[in-house]
């Protein structure tokens, strides 16, 4: 079955911390994977992306994500957070031959402390 | 340039009750998805449309439908709801076959009573 595994539900970090969030997922095939994000009141937004080439990614406000397919795992980290990263992240996927159809994690809860 | 644009924001309806739900993609994009997302959960995909016809569809019952018109917006329709059909449903564009990243709109928060 395709799906995807987010481990954190909820994660509370204080200002300055490094943070990293587990997304595995289980797709056959080529596959392209994202990290969305929703900020408090706001719509879903693209962090980054990867189709192909390198795994690790860099996307906006300083997130980035390796991929590691042996691992089906495709984490996203941040060094240093601030608290206007509290939001809630998605990790989602499709399959490279289909990419009309994401498929969502349950998301994970950021909130960072001042 | 407007994003993905969704209406009404909010709505409001009885069990057993149709609604109806708009969306007009970012310029430029031809294909619209809609997605459901229940309280505390992940998007999950209802269908997609392009050139006017459901090309895919996820596992919802045909209680859900849609369209597609030929200035490329989108309506998802629900027939007979649920209370379990109260979700805020998203609607996400995407441009030429070439380009993968999909847009999403702010979504309309469906509550059924």
């Amino acid at each position: 079955a395709q799906s995807v595994s987010q481990h954190n539900h909820h994660v509370i970090l204080s200002e300055a911390a490094s943070l990293e969030l587990g997304c595995n997922y289980s797709y056959g095939g080529t596959v392209n994977l994202f990290w969305y994000v929703q900020y408090p009141g706001q719509h879903l937004q693209l962090l980054l992306k990867y189709f192909s080439g390198d795994p690790l990614v860099k996307g906006i406000k300083g997130f980035e994500a390796e991929f590691i397919k042996s691992k089906f795992s495709f984490n996203l980290r941040k060094p240093s957070v601030q608290w206007s990263d509290t939001a809630e992240y998605f990790c989602a996927v499709t399959g490279s031959g289909n990419t009309g159809k994401l498929i969502f994690g349950q998301g994970t809860t950021l909130q960072v402390k001042p | 340039d407007a994003g993905v644009t969704q209406s009404p924001t909010h709505l409001i309806k009885t069990r057993g009750q149709q609604v109806t739900l708009r969306c007009s993609p970012k310029s430029g994009h031809d294909t619209v998805s809609w997605y459901q997302q229940a309280l505390g959960q992940g998007p999950q995909f209802i269908f997609q449309y392009y050139e006017e016809e459901e090309r895919q569809r996820g596992n919802f019952p045909d209680r859900f439908s849609g369209h597609q018109f030929p200035n490329y917006s989108s309506e998802l329709n629900v027939n007979a709801l649920l209370l379990g059909d109260s979700a805020l449903y998203l609607c996400a564009s995407r441009g030429l076959a070439g380009l993968k990243e999909q847009f999403f709109g702010p979504g309309t928060r469906l509550t059924v009573l």
